[in-house]
C-alpha cells in the first residue's frame, strides 16, 4: 500500500469548490505530519502551494491566492487541499507530499478538471 | 527572484553516467537544503535525493542508493547529481528544488536508451 494515496481525477465547475484528499497509509498518523501541496500544469515544473499541519502551523506559498487552503480530516487520516471559487486556470495536476522515514514522499497526484 | 537552472541532461546508454548541475541565484544558497526530484514521462513526482546546507546530511531514495551521488559547492551556488549505472527506468525530467521544496527549476531531460 502506498504511503500517500490521492484520487486520480476530480472534476468540478467554475465558481464551485473542490476538495482534494491525500490519505495516509494506515499506521501513519496524519496529525504528526506537515502536508505539502503542489500544483503542476502541463510542460511546467511543480509550483509550491502551501503547507498544513494545524491551524497554528501552516504556510502559504509566495503569491498563492487565499482561495487555496489546507486542512486535515482526522477521521479519514487525510490531508485536504480546498480550492474555492474555481477558475479555469486551476485545471492542473495536484500533488501532496510528506517527509516520512528520511524521505520526501509524494502522492500519485490528482488531475483536476474544471468544466 | 529565486532562480534554479538545471543542466547536464541528455541521452545516455544503459550503464552509462551523467552529471547534472543546478545553478542558483536570488537567495543565500549556503543557507538552504536542496533536493533533486524526477518525473518520468506521463508519471508523477519522485523524490531522488536531498542534501543539507552544509552537506553534513544526505538522503537518497532506495531506487538510486549506491548509484547516484548528490553534492554541492556553496562557493559557486551550485548543486550536483552524479548518476552512474543508469537504467532505462531512470529516464525522466530531473528537477532541482530548494528546501522543502518550495522553488523548482525548469528541469533537465535525462533519457537512458540504447
Amino acid at each position: 500500500q502506498a504511503v500517500l494515496t490521492q484520487p486520480s481525477s476530480l472534476s468540478a465547475s467554475p465558481g464551485a469548490s473542490a476538495s482534494l484528499t491525500c490519505t495516509l497509509r494506515s499506521g501513519i498518523n496524519v496529525d504528526t505530519y506537515r502536508i505539502y501541496w503542489y500544483q503542476q500544469k502541463p510542460g511546467s515544473p511543480p509550483q509550491y502551494l502551501l503547507t498544513y499541519k494545524s491551524d497554528s502551523d501552516r504556510q502559504q506559498g509566495s503569491g498563492v491566492p487565499s482561495r487555496f487552503s489546507g486542512s486535515k480530516d482526522a477521521s479519514a487520516n487525510a490531508g485536504v487541499l480546498l480550492i474555492s471559487g474555481l477558475q479555469s486556470e486551476d485545471e492542473a495536476d495536484y500533488y501532496c507530499m510528506i517527509w516520512h522515514s528520511s524521505a520526501w514522499v509524494f502522492g500519485g497526484g490528482t488531475k483536476l478538471t474544471v468544466l | 527572484e529565486v532562480q534554479l537552472v538545471e543542466s547536464g541532461g541528455g541521452l545516455v546508454q544503459p550503464g552509462g553516467s551523467l552529471r547534472l548541475s543546478c545553478a542558483s541565484s536570488g537567495f543565500t544558497f549556503s543557507s538552504y537544503g536542496m533536493s533533486w526530484v524526477r518525473q518520468a514521462p506521463g508519471k508523477g513526482l519522485e523524490w531522488v535525493s536531498s542534501i543539507s546546507s552544509s552537506s553534513s546530511t544526505i538522503y537518497y531514495a532506495d531506487s538510486v542508493k549506491g548509484r547516484f551521488t548528490i553534492s554541492r559547492d556553496n562557493a559557486k551556488n551550485s548543486l550536483f547529481l552524479q548518476m552512474n549505472s543508469l537504467r532505462d527506468e531512470d529516464t525522466a525530467v530531473y528537477y532541482c528544488a530548494r528546501d522543502v521544496p518550495d522553488y523548482w527549476g525548469q528541469g533537465t531531460q535525462v533519457t537512458v536508451s540504447s
